[in-house]
C-alpha cells in the first residue's frame, strides 16, 4: 500500500513566523502534490513537483513555497504566516507511468493565530 | 483553476436507502477517480475508472466513466452510518499534466441510523 505521511495532524502558529509543512511517500512516486482544503471551496492546488528540484505553481500559490530536495520529501513553507492561511492542508503523491491516482495523506490541521 | 460540477452538494439519508451522485465537466478526462474522506482525515481513494463506459464495482459502490467522457456517476447501496463522510470526483487528464487532477466540490453524506 502507499504511504503519504505528513509530519504534524495538528500545527498552531503565530502570524508572522515561518512554517514548514513536511510530507514524505514511501512508493518512489515522482509527482507530489500540495493542497489546501476550505469549507465550501474544495481542494485547492497550492503547488506540485514532478521531479526532485522541480516545482510548479498551483492555482493558488501567493504566500506558500515548496522545497523537493529529495524524491519522497515535499515540504511546503509559508514564508510568514497570517491568519487567512488557518486551514487543512493535505499531501498526494503518485506514479508518472499511466494514468494513476493520488494517495494523499491524512492531512495537517494548521491554526495561525 | 477548473472544478468538476458535482452534485448534490449535501445528502441526509436513512441507513438502508441507496445514494447517487454524479460529476459534469466542459472538458474530457480520460481517468476518472472516486474519493472519500473521513471527517478529520485525507481523501481516500475508493474507484478508479480508466474507459468510456466502463462500469465498476468496490462492494456496496458502483461508478460509471460517461460515454462522452465528461461525466461520471457513484452509487451506494444499502447505505450504513460508517458510509458518512465527503465523497470527490475527480477528473485526470492525458498528456503533460503530471498527474494533476480536477476536482468536484464535494458531496456531504450524513446517514441516520
Amino acid at each position: 500500500d502507499v504511504k503519504v505521511t505528513q509530519s504534524s495532524r495538528y500545527l498552531v502558529k503565530r502570524t508572522g513566523e515561518k512554517v514548514f509543512l513536511e510530507c514524505v511517500q514511501d512508493m518512489d512516486h515522482e509527482n507530489m502534490f500540495w493542497y489546501r482544503q476550505d469549507p465550501g471551496l474544495g481542494l485547492r492546488l497550492i503547488y506540485f513537483s514532478y521531479d526532485v528540484k522541480m516545482k510548479e505553481k498551483g492555482d493558488i500559490p501567493e504566500g506558500y513555497s515548496v522545497s523537493r530536495e529529495k524524491k519522497e520529501r515535499f515540504s511546503l513553507i509559508l514564508e510568514s504566516a497570517s491568519t487567512n492561511q488557518t486551514s487543512m492542508y493535505l499531501c498526494a503523491s503518485s506514479s508518472r507511468r499511466g494514468r494513476q491516482p493520488q494517495h494523499f495523506g491524512d492531512g495537517t490541521r494548521l491554526s495561525i493565530l | 483553476g477548473q472544478q468538476l460540477n458535482q452534485s448534490p452538494q449535501s445528502m441526509f439519508i436513512q441507513e438502508g436507502e441507496d445514494v447517487s451522485m454524479n460529476c459534469t465537466s466542459s472538458s474530457i478526462f480520460n481517468t476518472w477517480l472516486w474519493y472519500k474522506q473521513d471527517p478529520g482525515e485525507g481523501p481516500v481513494l475508493l474507484i478508479a475508472l480508466y474507459k468510456a463506459g466502463e462500469l465498476t464495482s468496490n462492494g456496496r459502490l458502483t461508478a460509471q466513466f460517461g460515454i462522452t467522457r465528461k461525466d461520471s456517476f457513484l452509487n451506494i447501496s444499502a447505505s450504513i452510518p460508517s458510509d458518512v463522510g465527503i465523497y470527490f470526483c475527480a477528473g485526470l487528464s492525458g498528456g503533460t499534466s503530471y498527474g494533476k487532477l480536477t476536482f468536484g466540490q464535494g458531496t456531504i453524506l450524513t446517514v441516520h441510523p
